[in-house]
């Protein structure tokens, strides 16, 4: 069974960078079976897929057009894990941000485990 | 990249059978058997119940069920019980720069 544990701020300031962290068991982040994502809700904004990396012979990244000019997921093969990375933020920031996989065991990937959810206030 | 729409709420009594649309466009949802649909309790993340419109995840009972109709997909949810009283949100592919969009989200109540 695939398990996700997320770390990090819940408080971060106006124009300061967000940063959190994916713990993955029962999985591999460098799985060429799997995809590994980053997802925020808020009552503004509803579900909002923000980015995704995964490992094909390479390292593959997409990110939502919303927020590809202040986003970085990175993976950490020797911990298992990966991060985002959200610079610039504003209180529109503010959400409860998830950790996901995508199982590429057909070809819709469905996002089929999350992390507990984090959530994070931009505020000073 | 607009969200899909969802009715905001739907209702039933135990043992009724309700049915949630999502209508999307020929981008996503229309152009794709990529819509799945997760159950949300309060103060929880989101659980897969349906997956390439129709499939079930193991473990999923099957009084969900999912299927797809031009721009619209829906869930049926069959023999309602408490427990599914929760919210749901569909998720579909969009060939759009943001890849994944989601429904708005429905409210479902059990009388």
């Amino acid at each position: 069974q695939v398990q996700l544990q997320q770390s990090g701020p819940g408080l971060v300031k106006p124009s300061q960078t967000l940063s959190l962290t994916c713990a993955i068991s029962g999985d591999s982040v460098s799985s060429n079976s799997a995809a590994w994502n980053w997802i925020r809700q808020s009552p503004s904004r509803g579900l909002e897929w923000l980015g995704r990396t995964y490992y094909r012979s390479k390292w593959y990244n997409d990110y939502a057009i919303s927020v590809k000019s202040r986003i970085t997921i990175n993976p950490d093969t020797s911990k298992n894990q990966f991060s985002l990375q959200l610079n610039s933020v504003t209180p529109e920031d503010t959400a409860v941000y998830y950790c996901a996989r995508q199982g590429t065991y057909t070809s819709g990937w469905p996002i089929d485990f999350w992390g507990q959810g984090t959530l994070v206030t931009v505020s000073s | 990249q607009s969200a899909l729409t969802q009715p905001a709420s739907v209702s039933g009594s135990p043992g009724q059978s309700i049915t949630i649309s999502c209508t999307g466009t020929s981008s996503d949802v229309g152009g794709y058997n990529y819509v799945c649909w997760y159950q949300q309790h309060p103060g929880k993340a989101p659980k897969l119940m349906i997956y390439d419109v129709s499939d079930r995840p193991s473990g999923v009972s099957n009084r969900f069920s999912g299927s797809k109709s031009g721009n619209t997909a829906s869930l049926t949810i069959s023999g309602l019980q408490a427990e599914d009283e929760a919210d749901y949100y569909c998720t579909s592919y969009t060939s759009s720069s943001t890849l994944y969009v989601f429904g708005t989200g429905t409210k479902v109540t059990v009388l």
